[in-house]
């Protein structure tokens, strides 16, 4: 039982463009979700995060978009550089009891081409 | 400020051993979690450590273990190994984990299993 899906498995996109990649999530109890970056040989590194009581998070280059209603969100790129190629993992994160824990979706390959 | 580390990067082990994988989180950072990553399936949570006690788990056999030390170093064990516990390890150490969940991970532990 997949509680975030990344439905795109890849995704190219030319550079100085707009990449946008979406996740979606079926736990109405998410209330923190997240993006991650990982390139090859490397850990996932933390992106921008987004807390459900907003529907918009901008740093620099990079936006995520929270629409709780459709339980859907995505994140932006504007614009694409090569260097963003890497496989990029959505999260959510519920609190239960004292603990959170990170769900991940399965992640998204990004290629950005010159 | 030095990152979290994992030892070792890589490892072999044949099917029916056993393997003790490290970790050791950003300094001053008291929550170690870990995750496997494999192909098509993201990461999946393996558990959370929090002063020295186990704080979450995820749906993992009870193979797969783990423990932290005073030092917030952390260990996780998998015991009777099987061809599909080949995977990548990661481990990542947050302040808290709570609430504002941002974690930092190592660059994993590469595990074959023969």
């Amino acid at each position: 039982d997949q509680q975030v899906k990344q439905n795109s498995p890849s995704l190219s996109v030319q550079e100085g463009r707009i990449s946008i990649l979406n996740c979606d999530y079926t736990n109405s109890m998410f209330d923190y979700f997240l993006w991650y970056k990982k390139y090859p040989a490397e850990g996932p590194t933390f992106l921008i995060s987004i807390s459900s009581i907003k529907d918009k998070n901008e740093d620099g280059r990079f936006t995520v978009f929270l629409n709780k209603s459709a339980k859907h969100l995505s994140l932006h790129i504007v614009p694409s550089q090569p260097g963003d190629s890497a496989v990029y993992f959505c999260a959510a994160s519920a609190l239960s009891g004292s603990a959170r824990q990170l769900t991940f979706g399965s992640g998204t390959q990004l290629t950005v081409l010159p | 400020k030095a990152g979290v580390t994992q030892t070792p990067r890589y490892l072999i082990k044949t099917r029916g051993q056993q393997v003790t994988l490290s970790c050791s989180p950003i300094s001053g950072h008291r929550s170690v979690s870990w995750y496997q990553q494999t192909p098509g399936q993201g990461l999946q949570f393996l558990f959370e450590y929090f002063s020295e006690t186990q704080r979450n788990k995820g749906n993992f056999p009870g193979r797969f273990s783990g423990r932290q030390f005073s030092n917030s170093r952390s260990e996780m064990n998998v015991s009777t190994l099987e061809l599909g516990d080949s995977a990548l390890y990661l481990c990542a150490s947050s302040l808290s984990g709570l609430p504002n969940y941002e974690q930092y991970f190592g660059p994993g532990t590469r595990l074959t299993v023969t």
